[in-house]
């Protein structure tokens, strides 16, 4: 089956604190997964995706397929930060599937 | 702003009514596609168009559920005899035909079943 589960509904940690916000991945195809991230009062956004090997606002994520993850790290956490996550698995040509999403709560 | 335009943004509607979410992609945009969302949970995969042909329906999509892109420009979510199940938001996204080409979404519109 393909499945993309986020285990966390909410992550709490204080300014300044490493963060990592966990994704793991069900597919029997080779993968292309992403970050998207939803903004107070802002429409659902990329993030990063994982072809890209690029770090987008100080964040990285790294694709292991051993253990079927796309874990999304950032050594240093922001306020503006907080935000809510989404990871997503590209099936195919134009299909995505999302998990449900984590709840990133940055406190100063 | 030249990203995804949805209208309405909100809409309540009494059980059993029919309603109709317009989509506005980006221009150059080719594909476009249907989400839905509902509290807890992550965008879930509704329908597919590339230009005006509807490539792909999900199984959520029940009969009560029609989309449209004519033209392959706009598109339009229809659902006839609400249920108070179909209360969510529904998410539109385009992308280009680019495999590289992330999907741009919408703000969305949130549908009420009162």
């Amino acid at each position: 089956a393909q499945r993309v589960t986020q285990p966390e509904k909410l992550l709490s940690v204080f300014k300044g604190a490493p963060v990592e916000l966990k994704c793991n991945y069900s597919y029997s195809g080779s993968p292309e997964l992403f970050w998207y991230v939803q903004y107070s009062r802002q429409r659902l956004q990329l993030l990063l995706r994982h072809i890209s090997r690029e770090s987008i606002k100080g964040f990285t994520a790294d694709l292991n397929k051993g253990e079927t993850s796309f874990h999304l790290k950032k050594p240093f956490a922001q306020e503006e930060d907080s935000a809510m996550y989404y990871c997503a698995l590209k099936t195919g040509t134009y299909k995505y599937i999302f998990g449900t999403g984590t709840r990133l709560k940055v406190l100063a | 702003d030249t990203g995804v335009s949805q209208n309405p943004r909100h809409k309540i509607t009494k059980r059993g009514q029919n309603v109709t979410f317009r989509c506005d992609p980006i221009s150059e945009h080719n594909r476009l596609y249907w989400y839905r969302q509902t509290l807890g949970q992550g965008p879930e995969f509704l329908t597919y168009f590339q230009n005006e042909a509807q490539l792909e329906k999900s199984r959520l999509l029940s009969d009560r559920f029609s989309a449209e892109r004519p033209k392959g420009s706009f598109s339009t979510l229809e659902i006839q005899r609400t249920e108070q199940g179909d209360s969510a938001m529904y998410l539109c996204a385009s992308s280009s035909s680019d495999m590289n080409s992330p999907l741009h979404f919408g703000n969305g519109t949130r549908l009420t079943v009162t």
